[in-house]
C-alpha cells in the first residue's frame, strides 16, 4: 500500500527565503506526480505535474524534481513571498489503480 | 470555462438526514472523483468513476453513494448522516489524455463544507 510522508508538518520562514519542502513515496509505481496548494478554508490548486519519465518541473519561482526509484519528491520555492503562506500537498499517481494517494501536507507561513 | 463546481459550500444536517452533494464539470473530463478532507489530515478517495455509468469504490465509501449518468455530473449521496461524516468534501475531475503529458491532471472544486450533529 502506498505511503505518503511530507517533511516538516510546518515551517515558518521570514520573506525572502529560498526553501524545500520534502516528500517521500514508498511505491515507486507511480504514473506521476502532482503537488498541490491549499488556502485556509479553501480548495486545492493544482502547482505542478511531473511525468514518471521526468526529473523536474518548473513554473515560475516554483520547481519540483522527482527521483522516482527512490521515492522522492521536492518542491523548491525561490524568493519566498507571504502570499506563498499555505498548505502544500503532495499526491503520487498510482499506475495501479489511478487514484491520487496523498501525503498529509506541508504547513507554510512566510513572515513579512 | 467554470471548471469544477460544487453546491452547496456549507450545509448543516442532523444525525439520520439524508443529503446529495453536487459535482459538476464542464471540461470535458472522463474521471472524476469524491474525496473527504478531516482537519489536519490528508484527503481520503470516498468514490470514483471512469466514465458515465461506471463508478467505484475508493479508500472510505461506507456510508455513501454515487451516481454518474452524465459526463459533466457526479453526485455523492449521504444516507443516515453520522457526526464521522462532519468533513469539507471535494470533488475533482480529469482526463485520460492532455497536451504536454498532462493527462490524469487533477483539478478540484472549492469544496463542501458538512457539519453533522
Amino acid at each position: 500500500k502506498q505511503e505518503v510522508t511530507q517533511i516538516p508538518a510546518a515551517l515558518s520562514v521570514p520573506e525572502g527565503e529560498n526553501l524545500v519542502l520534502n516528500c517521500s513515496f514508498t511505491d515507486s509505481a507511480i504514473y506521476n506526480l502532482q503537488w498541490f496548494r491549499q488556502d485556509p478554508g479553501k480548495g486545492l490548486t493544482s502547482l505542478l505535474l511531473i511525468q514518471s519519465s521526468q526529473r523536474e518541473q518548473t513554473s515560475g519561482r516554483l520547481n519540483a524534481s522527482l527521483d522516482k526509484s527512490s521515492g522522492r519528491s521536492t518542491l523548491y520555492i525561490a524568493a519566498s513571498q507571504p502570499g506563498d503562506s499555505a498548505t502544500y500537498l503532495c499526491a503520487p499517481f498510482m499506475d495501479s489503480n489511478y487514484q491520487l494517494i496523498w501525503g498529509a501536507g506541508t504547513k507554510l507561513i512566510i513572515k513579512p | 470555462n467554470a471548471g469544477v463546481t460544487q453546491t452547496p459550500k456549507f450545509r448543516i444536517l442532523k444525525i439520520g438526514q439524508s443529503m446529495t452533494l453536487q459535482c459538476a464539470q464542464d471540461m470535458n473530463h472522463n474521471y472524476m472523483y469524491w474525496y473527504r478532507q478531516d482537519p489536519g489530515m490528508g484527503l481520503k478517495l470516498i468514490y470514483y468513476s471512469v466514465g458515465a455509468g461506471i463508478t467505484d469504490k475508493g479508500e472510505v465509501p461506507n456510508g455513501y453513494n454515487v451516481s454518474r449518468s452524465t459526463t459533466e455530473d457526479f453526485p455523492l449521496r449521504l444516507e443516515l448522516a453520522a457526526p464521522s461524516q462532519t468533513s469539507v468534501y471535494f470533488c475533482a475531475s480529469s482526463s485520460t489524455w492532455g497536451t504536454s503529458g498532462t493527462a490524469y491532471e487533477q483539478y478540484f472544486g472549492p469544496g463542501t463544507r458538512l457539519t453533522v450533529t
